[in-house]
C-alpha cells in the first residue's frame, strides 16, 4: 500500500497570502494525484486531479504541481473560505489511499 | 446537477452487518464508477471499494473479505455492506462519484452518514 504523507500537520498563514502545502508518495504515483478540500460537517470537495488540473468551478488560485512522490498544492491568495483541511489521494496503485491531511488555519 | 443521499441505520450492533444505500439523483448511474469512502471520528478518509455501473467492483484489501458492493440501475442506487463490524468500524460514510476522465478522482459526494457501532 501506498503510504501518502502530508506536511506540515497545521499551516497558519493571513488572508490575502500565499499557502504552500505539501504530499509526499512512498513510491512514486506518477502524476497520479488528486487534492481535495475539506470544511467541517462537510463531504470533501475535489480540487486537483492529474496532479494538476483543477476540477471545474475551483478558482484559479487553487494550483497542483509535481509528479513522482512530490507534490504541492499552493492556494495563492487565501480567501476566508478556503481555511480547512486539504487531503491528498493517490490513485496510482491500488488501494486508492489519502494522506492524513494538512488542516489551514486563519493566522 | 447530481447529488448522491446515503441511507440507512446509524447504529449497528457488533458483529452485525452495515448496510448503507447511495441514491442518485438528478442523473444517471450509467456510465460512471461509484465509490464509498468513510471517516472515522477525528480521523482522514479510508476508500472502502468502488463499482462500476455494469456490476465490476474493486474493494479495498483492509477491508475486501468483509464488503460487497452493489448497484441497481432500475433505482439509480448503489449500496455497501460491511459484516462482521466491530467499533472500529464506527465512521462517517461517503458515497461519491468518480469523474469521467478519471474515476478515481471524487467530484461529486453525498453529505455522508454517520455510522456507529455498538451494543
Amino acid at each position: 500500500e501506498i503510504v501518502m504523507t502530508q506536511s506540515p500537520a497545521t499551516l497558519s498563514v493571513s488572508p490575502g497570502e500565499r499557502a504552500t502545502l505539501s504530499c509526499r508518495a512512498s513510491q512514486s504515483v506518477s502524476s497520479n494525484l488528486a487534492w481535495y478540500q475539506q470544511k467541517p460537517g462537510q463531504a470533501p470537495r475535489l480540487l486537483i486531479y492529474g496532479a494538476s488540473t483543477r476540477a471545474t468551478g475551483i478558482p484559479a488560485r487553487f494550483s497542483g504541481s509535481g509528479s513522482g512522490t512530490e507534490f504541492t498544492l499552493t492556494i495563492s491568495s487565501l480567501q476566508s473560505e478556503d481555511f480547512a483541511v486539504y487531503y491528498c489521494q493517490q490513485y496510482n496503485n491500488w488501494p486508492i489511499t489519502f494522506g492524513q491531511g494538512t488542516r489551514l488555519e486563519i493566522k | 446537477q447530481v447529488q448522491l443521499q446515503e441511507s440507512g441505520p446509524g447504529l449497528v450492533k457488533p458483529s452485525e452487518t452495515l448496510s448503507l444505500t447511495c441514491t442518485v439523483s438528478g442523473g444517471s448511474i450509467s456510465s460512471y464508477y461509484w465509490s464509498w469512502i468513510r471517516q472515522p471520528p477525528g480521523k482522514g478518509l479510508e476508500w472502502i471499494g468502488y463499482i462500476y455501473y455494469s456490476g465490476s467492483t474493486n474493494y479495498n484489501p483492509s477491508l475486501k473479505s468483509r464488503v460487497t458492493i452493489s448497484v441497481d440501475t432500475s433505482k439509480n442506487q448503489f449500496s455497501l455492506k460491511l459484516s462482521s463490524v466491530t467499533a472500529a468500524d464506527t465512521a462517517v460514510y461517503y458515497c461519491a462519484r468518480g469523474t469521467v476522465v478519471v474515476p478515481a478522482a471524487l467530484d461529486v459526494w453525498g453529505k455522508g452518514t454517520t455510522v456507529t457501532v455498538s451494543s
